[in-house]
């Protein structure tokens, strides 16, 4: 079974400096990656997938990631935070054991100040 | 397109009530995925359906908790006499074919419920 945990619950950045979300994955094959945002009181939104492809991945509003398999990671980076981006964020594995039921990483909150 | 749509958005009820959360997949999508997030927690899966199919519903509560998709209208999902440890926020997800890979879920807004 897979499963995905994220280093930190919560991290705080200056608007304009760089954002670093960690994420490891356990899976027994080649995993389906995702990071999902989720601002308050919304539902969720995908930001980036790998599924096989290019190792890095590009998403939406600026962010990327990284696919490394002798690490098993799954980091997600901005180069310069947005006030906007205050939100909490989720690594999630696609199980593909199966259908592809997805599993959750317990998030992480950002904090982004002035 | 519309998106995933839930209603409630917000729901309140007492101990011992009974809870229907609603959702209405995008127009085209046959899937639907309930997920449960507990406070400071994850999202966790609960169920997958497809019209009039359960596929998978190893995420559920054993007891009180039900899910439908019929042939027209929302998925339902249906918790018997809530208690207190059932409030959390109830998502659901849709896809056009089973979610895997590349296909991706879309999810609605959340339902919050809350038992006194």
């Amino acid at each position: 079974a897979q499963s995905v945990t994220q280093l930190d619950s919560h991290v705080s950045v200056s608007e304009g400096t760089p954002v670093l979300l960690r994420c490891n994955y356990s899976s027994s094959y080649s995993p389906s990656l995702f990071w999902y945002v989720q601002h308050p009181n919304k539902g969720l939104q995908l930001l980036l997938k790998y599924t096989s492809a290019a190792t890095l991945v590009k998403g939406i509003n600026g962010f990327e990631a990284e696919f490394k398999k002798s690490e098993t990671s799954f980091h997600l980076t901005k180069p310069s935070a947005h006030m906007s981006d205050a939100a909490e964020y989720f690594c999630v594995v696609s199980d593909t054991d199966s259908w592809g039921k997805l599993q959750f990483g317990a998030g992480t909150q950002v904090v982004v100040t002035p | 397109n519309a998106g995933v749509m839930q209603n409630p958005r917000h729901l309140v009820r007492r101990r011992g009530q009974e809870a229907r959360l609603r959702c209405s997949p995008m127009k085209g999508h046959s899937h639907v995925y309930w997920y449960r997030q507990l406070p400071e927690e994850g999202l966790k899966f609960m169920v997958y359906l497809q019209k009039e199919n359960i596929i998978d519903e190893s995420g559920m509560p054993k007891e009180r908790f039900s899910a439908e998709f019929p042939k027209e209208g929302p998925s339902i999902l249906r918790i018997q006499q809530v208690v207190r440890g059932d409030s959390a926020a109830y998502f659901c997800a849709s896809s056009p074919s089973p979610s895997g890979g590349a296909i991706e879920q879309f999810f609605g807004p959340g339902t919050r419920l809350t038992v006194l």
